[in-house]
This record gives C-alpha cells, structure tokens and sequence, in this order.
C-alpha cells in the first residue's frame, strides 16, 4: 500500500517551457512535504519543501503546490534548463524525518 | 565540504555472504538512517538512528543490523546475504528526526549486487 504515488515514471519538456511534477498521497496526517532531486550515481539532494498550513511555496525558478482536499502535490519548475534532468522524488511526513515516505520518483529529461 | 560519506561505492556479494556498509558525516548531525532503493519502489527506510547511543527499525529492517559507532558514523551489516537485499543503499543524515524543517542529506550511494 504505496502511500505517497508518483504515476509518471518519465516527463520529458522543451528547454525554457513549464515542468510540471505530479504527487498524489493517501494518508491525511502527512503534514509535512518535501522533493529530492537525485543525479545518477550521486544521493537525492533536497529541494523544496512545504508544510500542510501552507498551499504554495517558492523558491527560484521551483515552486511547490499543495492541495490537501485532493491530496496532491506539485513541482513546478519554470523555465525547465538541461541541468533540471534528473529524478524527481517526492516525500511526506506524519512527524518526524524518520516516517518519512518516499514516491516512486518521476526521470525528468530536459530537452534542448 | 564531504558531507555524507559512504563506502564501498559497489560490492557484489554471493548469497550467503556478510558485508558492512560504511557511513559517516561531518555535519555534526545528530540524526542518522539507512535507507534502500528499489527500482519503481523510491526509497524505503532500514533502520535509523535518532542520536548516539540509539537505533530503531524502519519499514524493510529484516535480513540487516544496524551500529551507530559514535555521533559520525552508522554501519549496515548484512549477516547472511540473499539475492533480495541486490540494491542501491543511501546513508542519510539530519540534525534531528523531529521538526518541520528537518531535511536528509544522503551519501552518494552503495550498490549492491548479490548473486
């Protein structure tokens, strides 16, 4: 029973246009929301995040959307450059670093 | 500026056979975890250590041990390795577990092969 769910595996954008990163999440205590972005061979390096009193967050060219009746999230990041591609992953917590849930993650290729 | 260090970097192990990861920070974090990533699963957390001295299980703590040797640095032993623990290993570390704010910072990775 996967809480937090990432359902594209893959994005691939336009270099300049929109990326848009979907999250949806099942458990309605998390109140706490987080994304990694992860390089190949290298750790997830922390993004962006949001708490659950919050509905936007923004940071740069990333901005992070919560919409707790839905209970989905979502990375925007404008404009998408080369260096964006990566894997995406979101994450959710019911207090605490270690109940942390991970989704799947989302291979975000930028194209030029 | 090492941040999260993890070694080895690869290992391929036969079913059957113990290994220790190796983890260590120099972020003077109090928080440390072990956590595995399987492909379409994202990352899945073994065990954790909140601050020295203590350790608790995660979501997937069966077939592995954990020690928390001193405030930087948190190993991972498999004693009987098995096909089904073949995956990449990210070490991490926070300045605590609780708090809004809190954020990981992970190591570079260990994959792991068991055949």
């Amino acid at each position: 029973d996967q809480q937090v769910k990432q359902n594209s595996p893959s994005l691939s954008v336009q270099e300049g246009r929109i990326s848009i990163l979907n999250c949806d999440y099942t458990n309605s205590m998390f109140d706490y929301f987080l994304w990694y972005k992860k390089y190949p061979a290298e750790g997830p390096t922390f993004l962006i995040s949001i708490s659950s009193i919050k509905d936007k967050n923004e940071d740069g060219r990333f901005t992070v959307f919560l919409n707790k009746s839905a209970k989905h999230l979502s990375l925007h990041i404008v404009p998408s450059q080369p260096g964006d591609s990566a894997v995406y992953f979101c994450a959710a917590s019911a207090g605490g670093a270690q109940k942390l849930v991970f989704g799947q993650g989302t291979r975000l290729t930028i194209n030029p | 500026n090492a941040g999260v260090t993890q070694t080895p970097k690869f290992q391929v192990l036969k079913t059957g056979q113990s290994m220790t990861l190796q983890c260590a920070q120099d972020m003077n974090h109090n928080s440390m975890y072990w956590y595995r990533q399987d492909p379409g699963m994202g990352l899945r957390l073994i065990y954790y250590s909140a601050s020295e001295g203590t350790t608790d299980k995660g979501e997937v703590p069966n077939g592995y041990n954990v020690s928390r040797l001193n405030k930087r640095e948190f190993s991972l032993r498999l004693e009987s390795a098995a096909p089904s623990q073949t995956s990449v290993y990210f070490c991490a570390s926070s300045e605590w577990t609780f708090g809004e704010n809190e954020k990981l910072f992970f190591g570079s990775g260990t994959q792991l092969s068991v055949l």
